[in-house]
């Protein structure tokens, strides 16, 4: 299985609203990575989890909150997002922080109305 | 600071015209040199690693080289289901990004019947 598998597809979201993103791998990885995509843009790094506990935080708004329950998932949970925030969210993995290259899920297409 | 650029940003072919996009690099010490390709709406699918100088893989119609300043994705004979855009990343050794990976912004290929 070489997969990372994200859901949903696609969410719309009120700015009031609370919603969670979620990722999951089958690899047996020990690094996840949450990333964000505009369009027409590279994916920018959000957050790194190394053997389950958060590595790396971006500087990004605390909108946005992620969670390593155990080694094969990760989640993104939103809540009070602005229409800014609409974007491609990308899970991806790889077998080691810092070193091998990632493989990515499909993504979960967000909109804040 | 490390940096990828990636040109031309956009390239349109006819089925069947050959070419070449690049990525030029500055890093502290390059870890890898990785291509994917990215469908609109969808993850990166990841396409090739290259470690070293002189290194070359291939893959059906794609072939990447890497010098030490930069690496060429060529496409031979390409076809329309070969249009997506095509991101170049590099992972350092050190310095402030070290293992995370830092994208160009991308070629968009289009390939017309």
């Amino acid at each position: 299985d070489t997969e990372v598998t994200q859901t949903p597809k696609h969410l719309v979201m009120g700015m009031t609203n609370k919603k969670s993103l979620k990722c999951e791998q089958h690899m047996g990885h020990r690094a996840m990575y949450w990333y964000k995509q505009k369009a027409k843009k590279p994916p920018e790094l959000m957050f790194v989890y190394s053997y389950e506990k958060l590595s790396i935080n971006e500087s990004v708004p605390s909108r946005f909150s992620p969670e390593c329950p155990n080694s094969s998932l990760l989640n993104l949970h939103l809540h009070a997002l602005q229409p800014e925030d609409s974007a491609l969210y990308l899970c991806a993995s790889s077998q080691e922080y810092r070193n091998y290259g990632y493989t990515f899920g499909s993504g979960t297409r967000l909109t804040v109305v | 600071e490390d940096q990828v650029t990636q040109s031309p940003e956009a390239l349109r072919l006819q089925e069947g015209e050959s070419s070449s996009l690049n990525c030029s690099y500055t890093v502290s010490g390059l870890r890898g040199l990785f291509w994917y390709r990215q469908d609109p709406g969808k993850g990166p699918e990841f396409l090739f690693t290259l470690y070293s100088a002189g290194e070359e893989k291939e893959k059906e119609r794609l072939k990447a080289t890497l010098t030490k300043k930069e690496s060429f994705l060529h496409i031979t004979a390409p076809k329309p289901e070969d249009s997506a855009t095509y991101l170049c990343a590099v992972q350092a050794i050190k310095g402030g990004s070290q293992g995370n990976l830092i994208f160009g912004k991308g070629t968009k290929l289009s390939v017309k019947p």
